[in-house]
């Protein structure tokens, strides 16, 4: 059973398109996050969701708008992509205040 | 001047001898410190995990933290092909945001 579950693991669309990834987590954690790797791997979180709130909304363009219909499901919309939006996206969940964080796979979107 | 510095290697070592891995950070705020393990093209996967000053063993991994010189490390004995991969340091303080460092690529030669 895969813990933390991540829809596409690879996207490749145009500037200008919009997109969506989708995240899914069966540990019974109260807390998603999206995380953003860079080409030196350099891991940044972008958003973190509590319970269906959003708790931590770091400096990301508003073309990134996650939504959370319940606490097991995150998603990322992104809209208008740019080059630069290129990157590993990572979706990852915990307990609240838990330091514990357990991560998908990664989708990776390349933006042409 | 990022939160949390890391060495980005590769750290190249033959098979069986002692990875040292190591972070420095500034934010005297950091309780939790974590070490994550990332194959290529896969999701970054917890390997320890400290809370305050002190050492932990599991295994072949030893964490250490010394919140004095804000200065972790991670030793892994008796290294494996297998333990070929790209290793995290993280860290959080009060609230749920994890902070990374960059990651060190380690080569384990057979």
């Amino acid at each position: 059973d895969t813990a933390v579950s991540q829809t596409p693991k690879y996207l490749v669309t145009q500037m200008g398109n919009d997109k969506s990834i989708k995240c899914e987590q069966n540990l019974g954690h109260d807390t998603m996050y999206w995380y953003k790797q860079d080409s030196k791997k350099f891991l940044k979180i972008m958003f973190s969701y509590n319970n269906k709130e959003l708790i931590i909304n770091e400096t990301v363009p508003n073309r990134f708008s996650p939504k959370s219909p319940d606490k097991a499901h995150l998603n990322l919309h992104i809209n208008s992509l740019e080059l630069g939006d290129s990157a590993v996206y990572f979706c990852a969940s915990s307990h609240l205040q838990g330091a514990r964080a357990f991560f998908g796979q990664g989708t990776r979107l390349t933006v042409v | 001047q990022k939160e949390v510095e890391q060495d980005p290697g590769p750290l190249s070592v033959p098979e069986g001898a002692i990875v040292s891995l190591n972070c420095t950070y500034s934010n005297s705020a950091f309780q939790y410190f974590m070490w994550y393990r990332q194959y290529s093209r896969k999701g970054p996967e917890l390997l320890m995990y400290t809370y305050s000053s002190g050492n932990k063993e599991d295994g072949r991994f030893t964490a250490q933290v010394d919140k004095s010189s804000k200065y972790i490390s991670l030793f892994i004995r008796d290294s494996q092909p297998s333990d070929s991969a790209t290793y995290l340091c993280a860290m959080k303080a009060a609230g749920n945001k994890l902070t990374f460092g960059g990651g060190t690529r380690v080569l384990v030669k057979p």
